[in-house]
């Protein structure tokens, strides 16, 4: 099956650095990825759709100057979260759409970053 | 607004007995509904999809149920197995996935 992986699995930082996270799939393109957020008991929120080639599409609520999304290529995002703060601590999951996939574009999650910032 | 409910946060079933957990959603219209699977610190992990004119799905253990008119769908895992406890996420699919705050599933042996 179609692969994702996310580097780093954990990271931690200080308050006010900028952390980058990578998601790469690993044996197929994925024109389309997407950003996910997830607090402990709760559901995953979509922050922003990133589209290789192109600037990324941003939940409502979710500041772009804050995340900022690259999709350089066919197999790789990434996401900085710049000055991050506490309040940034999170589980972040990304997931791509096998383009191949005609019938269903399915999407294939990675196994997702956890920010801890002290 | 629209809005997907999970409705049990969390489901105690006895190993060997079918677990069946809900999701009901409103002012939605999708073309697909899924279900993954999450363990602790991990990504969701496919299981299963259906579509809006399919009433039933099924996966080895595993079968969903999708009424649209009800605007609901029933996951149910028969013979269960302390293996499957999990959280288990309804997902609706429109150009984007959207998830449901999940089902953590206990199955007690």
């Amino acid at each position: 099956g179609a692969v994702v992986s996310q580097h780093p699995s954990r990271v931690i930082c200080k308050s006010g650095t900028s952390v980058k996270i990578e998601c790469r799939s690993l044996d197929f393109q994925a024109t389309t990825m997407f950003w996910y957020r997830q607090f402990p008991k709760k559901s995953l929120m979509l922050m922003a759709t990133s589209n290789e080639g192109s600037k990324a599409t941003y939940e409502q609520g979710v500041e772009k100057d804050k995340f900022l999304i690259n999709h350089a290529s066919l197999t790789l995002s990434t996401l900085t979260v710049t000055s991050a703060h506490p309040e940034d601590s999170s589980f972040y999951i990304c997931s791509a759409r096998d383009t191949g996939l005609a019938e269903y574009n399915e999407q294939f999650f990675g196994p997702g970053t956890r920010l801890t910032v002290l | 607004s629209q809005k997907i409910e999970q409705n049990s946060e969390a489901l105690n079933i006895q190993e060997g007995k079918t677990a069946t957990l809900t999701c009901n959603y409103t002012n939605y219209s999708p073309a697909y509904l899924q279900w993954y699977r999450q363990d602790p610190g991990r990504g969701p992990v496919f299981l299963l999809l259906i579509r809006e004119n399919e009433k039933e799905k099924r996966k080895e253990r595993l079968k969903v149920t999708f009424d649209t008119t009800l605007k609901q769908s029933l996951f149910h895992i028969t013979a269960s197995q302390p293996a499957d406890s999990a959280t288990y996420l309804c997902a609706l699919r429109d150009d984007k996935i959207i998830f449901g705050k999940g089902t953590r599933l206990h199955i007690l042996p």
